[in-house]
């Protein structure tokens, strides 16, 4: 079955850039979509289609797919950005879905 | 306003029963396709099953086939999940997802529901 890679953790002082990446066999030949979560909520889509936003996210999130890796990029974070990130891949030699183990961010 | 809401969640005992729903609003429920994914206590999101929007095809997660059912009920827009053989292991929240399916059949999910927590504990 595929396998998604993510840092456990990801540390950013505010105003910075913080990179969370997601390594999977041939990624970038896959769709990959990531998800904010903040403790005691639901999932929120941040990113779709590698890089594209949702209304309602800020610009200063975006994504990138490429080779063995896809990164999700918060420019000028801020404290409210720290949260749980997970990317997720559909399967396609499977039809199954798959969620990287995801990425605690935390905002310095 | 999509509203997803998930009930049945509780406590049960190893080997024992449950019947989740989600109620859906706010869309046309018919035209899409939904999925269960859940998340263990200080765990990750683990996706468990999806149902197409004519449950014409459906899948489950390994950890889960032949235990678990996914149905749904256009009418009703409503979504279930019916777990046996519940174990230790299926502790956690379960989350109700709308999912959109875009060229090639890739999906994510643009919508969840807050969740309902099934703890299997003796």
């Amino acid at each position: 079955s595929y396998v998604l890679t993510q840092p456990p953790s990801v540390s950013v002082a505010p105003g910075k850039t913080a990179r969370i990446t997601c390594g999977g066999n041939n990624i970038g030949s896959k769709s990959v979509h990531w998800y904010q979560q903040k403790p005691g909520q639901a999932p929120v889509l941040v990113i779709y289609y590698d890089s594209d936003r949702p209304s309602g996210i800020p610009e200063r999130f975006s994504g990138s797919n490429s080779g063995n890796t896809a990164t999700l990029t918060i420019s000028r974070v801020e404290a409210g950005d720290e949260a749980d990130y997970y990317c997720q891949v559909w399967d396609s030699s499977s039809d199954h879905q798959v969620f990287g183990g995801g990425t605690k961010l935390t905002v310095l | 306003e999509v509203q997803l809401v998930e009930s049945g969640g509780g406590l049960v005992k190893p080997g024992g029963s449950l019947r989740l729903s989600c109620a859906a609003s706010g869309f046309t429920f018919s035209s899409y396709s939904m999925n269960w994914v859940r998340q263990a206590p200080g765990k990750g999101l683990e996706w468990v099953s999806s149902i197409s929007s004519s449950s014409s095809y459906i899948y489950y997660a390994d950890s889960v086939k032949g235990r678990f059912t996914i149905s749904r009920d256009n009418a009703k827009n409503s979504l279930y999940l019916q777990m046996n053989s519940l174990r230790a292991e299926d502790t956690a929240v379960y989350y109700c997802a709308r999912a959109t399916t875009g060229l090639l059949g890739t999906t994510y999910f643009d919508y969840w529901g807050q969740g309902t927590l099934v703890t299997v504990s003796s």
